[in-house]
C-alpha cells in the first residue's frame, strides 16, 4: 500500500541553525500539506501546495519557513532560523485532490530546538 | 477566523462503556473528517461525511453530521484496549478552500 515517508525521524537542533525536513508524498498525488504539531496538542495547519505553488498557509508559516518540490517526488519544509517554540512533531500529509479526499500522513519528524 | 471547537478534551473510560466526542464549526462545512492518532503515532483517516445529516457506520463507531452542516459527534459502542487514541475532527470549506480546520482531539482514555 504507497505510504508517506518522511525522513530523518528525529531531528536535533541548535537555536538558530537552518533545518530542512523532507517528505516523500504518494507519487499520484496532487496536493501536499505540512502540519505542526506540539506535543499533546492539537494538529495545527502550516501550508498547502498544489501544482508547484502554495495555495493556502497559516498565520504560523511566515518568512521564517518555506517550502519546495525540487523534484517530482521530494517535498521539503524548511525552517530558516529555528526557535525553541518550533520544537514539536511535523507531519507531511498529500492528497489526491484538493476537496473530499482524506489526507495521508506521514510518520512525521520530530524536531527539537536547543 | 474559522474554527472547529471539539470536546471533551478528555475522555476517561471503562472498558466496555461508551465513548463520545463533538465537534462544532464556526461555519458550514463542506465535508467533515475524522481521524484518529494513536500515542506515538500520526494521524489515520477514519472516515468523510458530507452529506446534511448524514450516518455512517464503522463496527462500534457511529458517525453523524448534522443537519446545518456545522456539528458532528463520534460515538463508539463498548470501547475495547484498541480504541485508545486522540481522536480529531477536521472540517473542510466555509471560508478556507481546501485547508482543514481540526478540532482539538478528545482523547481516549480506558481505565485500568
Amino acid at each position: 500500500e504507497p505510504e508517506v515517508t518522511q525522513t530523518p525521524s528525529h531531528q536535533v537542533t541548535q537555536m538558530g541553525q537552518e533545518v530542512i525536513l523532507r517528505c516523500v508524498p504518494i507519487s499520484n498525488h496532487l496536493y501536499f500539506y505540512w502540519y505542526r504539531q506540539i506535543l499533546g496538542q492539537k494538529v495545527e495547519f502550516l501550508v498547502s501546495f498544489y501544482n508547484n505553488e502554495i495555495s493556502e498557509k497559516s498565520e504560523i508559516f511566515d518568512d521564517q519557513f518555506s517550502v519546495e518540490r525540487p523534484d517530482g517526488s521530494n517535498f521539503t519544509l524548511k525552517i530558516r532560523s529555528t526557535k525553541l517554540e518550533d520544537s514539536a512533531m511535523y507531519f507531511c500529509a498529500s492528497t489526491l485532490q484538493g476537496e473530499y479526499n482524506e489526507q495521508f500522513f506521514g510518520p512525521g519528524t520530530r524536531l527539537t530546538v536547543l | 477566523g474559522q474554527q472547529v471547537m471539539q470536546i471533551p478534551q478528555y475522555q476517561h473510560v471503562q472498558e466496555g462503556e461508551d465513548f463520545t466526542t463533538y465537534c462544532n464549526s464556526s461555519t458550514t462545512l463542506s465535508n467533515i473528517q475524522w481521524y484518529k492518532q494513536r500515542p506515538g503515532g500520526h494521524p489515520v483517516f477514519l472516515i468523510q461525511l458530507v452529506k446534511s445529516g448524514e450516518v455512517k457506520k464503522q463496527k462500534r463507531l457511529t458517525f453523524q453530521f448534522g443537519e446545518a452542516k456545522k456539528n458532528s459527534s463520534l460515538h463508539i459502542t463498548a470501547t475495547q484496549t484498541t480504541d485508545v487514541g486522540t481522536y480529531f475532527c477536521a472540517g473542510q470549506g466555509g471560508d478556507s478552500n481546501y485547508q482543514l480546520i481540526w478540532g482539538a482531539g478528545t482523547k481516549l482514555i480506558i481505565k485500568p
